[in-house]
């Protein structure tokens, strides 16, 4: 199956600060996802992103899909950023969501 | 977005016992599917059903089953729980010719 990637597996912020989070997957995919794990467990969807750049306030995720990875930009950080981040990807062809490991995200007051 | 809903949000019960937990969406999405997920770790696909009368295992086994008898509910059963049942347990809703899956909040399972 396919294989996903996610970078660091984990990080520490201070407030204010800026950081990328990253995704490699192994093969070519038709459907990329970023979620965010809130500490009560739920999934919130950010971003639907199989190629191209998209920006929702603070957050922005760019995605190549011709060298198979994708980022996931957070600027001027608060501690509501605090998480679990997931990318997931649909093998093209294929229907069923892989997920990588999380990038856990701890943003200090 | 779609609203899905889960039932319990938090269930803790003995070994043995036979449990459902309870997927309800509310946006008529074909799609549904259950994922398991350790604290912290990555989800596990465990099963999905791309309409009524359809069900499939996905990419982990699990003792559990599932039911799609109506499009906007699809419950999952456990007949005798284990503590290694332990688990969250994620379901999901995808509209057919859409692309995204949307979470319901999750139900936290503890088995004593």
């Amino acid at each position: 199956g396919i294989q996903v990637e996610q970078s660091p597996p984990d990080l520490i912020l201070q407030e204010g600060a800026n950081s990328t989070l990253r995704c490699n997957f192994s093969d070519s995919v038709n459907n990329l996802q970023w979620f965010h794990q809130n500490p009560w467990g739920q999934l919130i969807n950010l971003f639907y992103i199989p190629s191209g750049t998209k920006q929702n306030g603070r957050l922005s995720a760019t995605t190549v899909a011709t060298e198979r990875y994708s980022l996931l930009y957070i600027s001027s950080s608060q501690t509501t950023d605090s998480g679990v981040y997931f990318c997931a990807v649909v093998k093209a062809a294929g229907n069923k969501l892989t997920f990588g490991g999380g990038t856990r995200v701890l943003v200090k007051p | 977005e779609a609203d899905i809903y889960q039932t319990p949000r938090y269930l803790v019960i003995g070994t043995g016992k036979k449990i459902t937990l309870e997927c309800s969406q509310t946006m008529g999405h074909d799609k549904m599917y259950w994922y398991q997920q350790d604290p912290g770790m990555e989800l596990h696909l465990i099963h999905y059903s791309y309409g009524v009368n359809s069900t499939e295992k996905g990419d982990l086994s699990s003792e559990s089953t599932v039911s799609r008898i109506r499009t906007e509910h699809f419950p999952l059963t456990l007949e005798s729980a284990r503590p290694s049942h332990t688990s969250q347990y994620l379901c999901a809703s995808q509209g057919l010719g859409l692309y995204e899956q949307y979470f319901g909040p999750g139900t936290r399972l503890t088995v004593t």
